[in-house]
């Protein structure tokens, strides 16, 4: 287990809702990126967040939005949901030495299933 | 067209076969390379880090080539619990992971 976790599991929600998916980061790590993973296809990248300020953004649209803790854990928010939101998110944690630029492992976690009807 | 590209499969073979799954980038800027697992169901496992020399771990082998783009995994004496999709992922330096969409490896007894 990576000590990545997320909640919830599974969530079901309807069209133009808002939902809040949590996000707790590995012991020691300071980074978490979050991803968006549709039905066979590969995870797409939605942002990152570092230091408690957003550290770079995918091709989502605002309505995609996010928050980093002081103790590291994050929440990705998403308003005026669509059908084409379903999908499996997935957050992962790193740690990221300040001014390096050299890519860090990042750990998933198990990830929240949404399902908008 | 897909920064990184891959055959989705689904490749059914018996146990004990080599299998090989293939993998193009577009992005020449890209600077780290992995190879990912992902069970049905679960969250993506690094499976190795691919390197320009080649590397290998156990039946598990990894190529690179720059030149061309070009990423591989070879599988070899394959076993029933490496069913599983395979996702070839690179990085550009942005920390963001770029993921294929994955090839999916069906394991016969």
């Amino acid at each position: 287990e990576t000590g990545v976790t997320q909640s919830p599991t599974h969530l079901i929600k309807t069209r133009g809702q808002q939902v809040t998916l949590r996000c707790s980061s590995q012991s020691g790590h300071n980074t978490v990126s979050w991803y968006q993973q549709a039905l066979g296809q590969g995870p797409q990248f939605i942002f990152q967040y570092y230091r408690e300020e957003e550290n770079g953004r995918g091709n989502f649209p605002p309505r995609f939005s996010g928050l980093q803790f002081p103790n590291y854990s994050s929440e990705l928010n998403v308003n005026a949901l669509e059908l084409d939101d379903s999908a499996l998110y997935l957050c992962a944690s790193s740690l990221v030495a300040s001014g390096r630029r050299a890519y860090n492992e990042q750990f998933f976690g198990p990830g929240t299933r949404l399902t908008v009807l | 067209r897909k920064e990184v590209e891959q055959d989705p499969g689904p490749f059914n073979v018996p146990e004990g076969a080599t299998v090989a799954f293939n993998c193009t980038y577009s992005n020449s800027a890209s600077q780290s390379f992995f190879w990912y697992r992902q069970d049905c169901r679960k969250e993506p496992k690094l499976l190795m880090s691919v390197y320009s020399s080649g590397n290998e771990d156990g039946r598990f082998t990894a190529q690179l080539n720059r030149a061309s783009q070009y990423i591989s995994l070879l599988i070899r004496d394959s076993k029933l619990s490496d069913s599983a999709t395979y996702l070839c992922v690179v990085n550009t330096g942005r920390r963001a992971l770029t993921f294929g969409s994955g090839t999916r490896l069906q394991v016969q007894p």
